[in-house]
């Protein structure tokens, strides 16, 4: 069963630029949720999203945008690219319901210059 | 709203030594508490949770934590440490408000760096 997978791996990216990230769940997983961790901190929560729409989002600009597909898998969009978004990004899937169990993928690396 | 606290930021063992990795929390509702750990260009890798079920929880690798409700704390030990434990450990506490279409997003501490000695 393959888990939470992520690519690219890595991305280097120019000021100014747009990406996207993509995220594939777990099999059966149906809710994704995307974070944010800086160099020596804590994941930060973006947004989550579940039957193709954000249903949580956190402290995070509109530049952050996201998608659901049907077959579950997600994307990180992020227009306007500044120094301070380089960050690994991490995805986590979970199965919707009261309790959280959240499996994660090894995550994409980006490097803004 | 929501918050944990990781008391240290680096903790420094012997390999064969108990290990202890303390954390605070802060939680409007009945709270959800995880740790994960997290090696070098790894993911994130789920050791335990507390899902207001039993108060002590085991979890992989021989780590264990008490949930204690008076403390706010939900510390990480284990009774010996060896040299694979080196990492980085994130306490975790999530809501147990159903919203949307599931569980509000994770919040994590800031980590704690485990060092093992030889």
């Amino acid at each position: 069963d393959a888990g939470v997978t992520q690519s690219p791996t890595h991305l280097i990216k120019t000021r100014g630029q747009q990406v996207t990230l993509r995220c594939s769940p777990k099999s059966g997983h149906d809710t994704v949720s995307w974070y944010q961790q800086a160099l020596g901190q804590g994941p930060q929560f973006i947004f989550q999203y579940y039957e193709e729409e954000e249903r949580q989002r956190g402290n995070f600009p509109d530049r952050f945008s996201g998608h659901q597909f049907p077959n579950y898998s997600s994307e990180l969009n992020v227009n306007a690219l500044l120094l301070g978004d380089s960050a690994l990004y991490l995805c986590a899937s979970v199965t919707s319901g009261r309790y959280t169990e959240a499996f994660f993928g090894q995550g994409t690396r980006l490097t803004v210059v | 709203a929501q918050s944990v606290t990781q008391l240290d930021s680096h903790v420094s063992v012997s390999e064969g030594t108990p290990v202890l990795l303390r954390c605070n929390y802060s939680s409007s509702y009945s709270p959800s508490l995880f740790w994960y750990v997290q090696h070098p260009n790894k993911g994130l890798q789920l050791l335990l949770k507390y899902t207001s079920a039993a108060t002590l929880v085991k979890g992989i690798n021989g780590f264990e934590a008490e949930f204690k409700k008076s403390e706010t704390s939900f510390h990480l030990t284990k009774p010996s440490a060896h040299m694979s434990d080196a990492a980085e450990y994130f306490c975790v506490v999530s809501s147990q408000e159903i919203s949307g279409g599931g569980a509000d997003g994770l919040t994590f501490g800031k980590g704690t760096h485990l060092i093992i000695q030889p």
